[in-house]
C-alpha cells in the first residue's frame, strides 16, 4: 500500500539532547513537509521541502532542521536550541504535477522531553 | 496567506446533517478551499476541496459562496464516528509552496 509512515509514533528524550524524527513516502511524491502540533492547537508549518536537496522554513522553523536527500525521505531533526518540542509532529506530502491536490498525512510522532 | 474562521465547536445529531461553517474572506482567486478532519492523536484526513463550483464526494459535500468569501462543509448523515476536529484550509498556490495553514478548526461532537 501507498502512504506515508512516521517512526518512532511515541519517542522520548532528556533535555538538551538532539532527536531525528523520521519520514517516508513512497507515493512518489515531490514536495514534503514537517508540521507541529500542540494540545487543544491547529498544525503550524515548520519546514517543506518542494524538491530534493532544497527545503524552506515555515512558520516556526527555530530549533529544527531538515534534510532532504531522497524523494522518498524528509527527516526532522529536533535540536537542543528548541525551547519548547514537547508536541506531536506530523509529516505529510502532495505531488506538484497538476491541478490541486490532496496533501496526505502520517499517523504522527509524539514526543515527549523528560 | 489567507486566514480562516471557524466556529470553536458544534453538536450535531445522529444521522442528522451536519452543516460546518467557514469564512475566508481573504482568500486570493487562485487559491483552493479545503477540509480536513483530525480525529484525536491521529493524523488530518482529507475531506474535499474546491475551488469556484460546489463539490461532492462519498464522504460530503461542498458549499463555495459566489464571491469565495466562505463556504459549508455539509455531511449528510452524522454518524458517532463522525466526532472530530473539522479544519477549513485555504492552500497557497503550488508555485508558493502549496503549503496548508491550518486555524483551530471545528470540533465536531455526534450524539446520539
Amino acid at each position: 500500500d501507498g502512504g506515508i509512515t512516521q517512526s518512532p509514533k511515541y519517542l522520548f528524550r532528556k533535555e538538551g539532547q538532539n532527536v531525528t524524527l523520521s519520514c517516508e513516502q513512497n507515493l512518489n511524491h515531490d514536495a514534503m513537509y514537517w508540521y507541529r502540533q500542540d494540545p487543544g492547537q491547529g498544525l503550524r508549518l515548520i519546514y517543506y521541502s518542494q524538491i530534493v536537496n532544497d527545503f524552506q522554513k515555515g512558520d516556526i522553523a527555530e530549533g529544527y532542521s531538515v534534510s532532504r536527500e531522497k524523494k522518498e525521505s524528509f527527516p526532522l531533526t529536533v535540536t537542543s536550541a528548541q525551547k519548547n518540542p514537547t508536541a506531536f509532529y506530523l509529516c505529510a506530502s502532495i505531488t506538484t504535477s497538476g491541478g490541486a491536490n490532496e496533501q496526505f498525512f502520517g499517523p504522527g510522532t509524539r514526543l515527549t522531553v523528560l | 496567506d489567507a486566514k480562516t474562521t471557524q466556529p470553536p465547536s458544534m453538536d450535531c445529531a445522529e444521522g442528522r446533517a451536519a452543516n460546518l461553517p467557514c469564512n475566508h474572506s481573504t482568500i486570493s482567486g487562485n487559491e483552493y478551499v479545503y477540509w480536513y478532519r483530525q480525529i484525536h492523536s491521529q493524523g488530518p484526513q482529507y475531506i474535499i476541496h474546491g475551488l469556484k463550483n460546489n463539490e461532492t464526494n462519498e464522504m460530503a459535500s461542498l458549499i463555495i459562496t459566489e464571491d469565495r468569501k466562505s463556504s459549508t462543509l455539509i455531511l449528510p448523515h452524522a454518524t458517532l464516528r463522525d466526532t472530530a476536529v473539522y479544519y477549513c484550509i485555504v492552500r497557497a498556490p503550488l508555485y508558493q509552496g502549496g503549503k496548508l495553514i491550518f486555524g483551530q478548526g471545528t470540533e465536531l461532537s455526534v450524539k446520539p
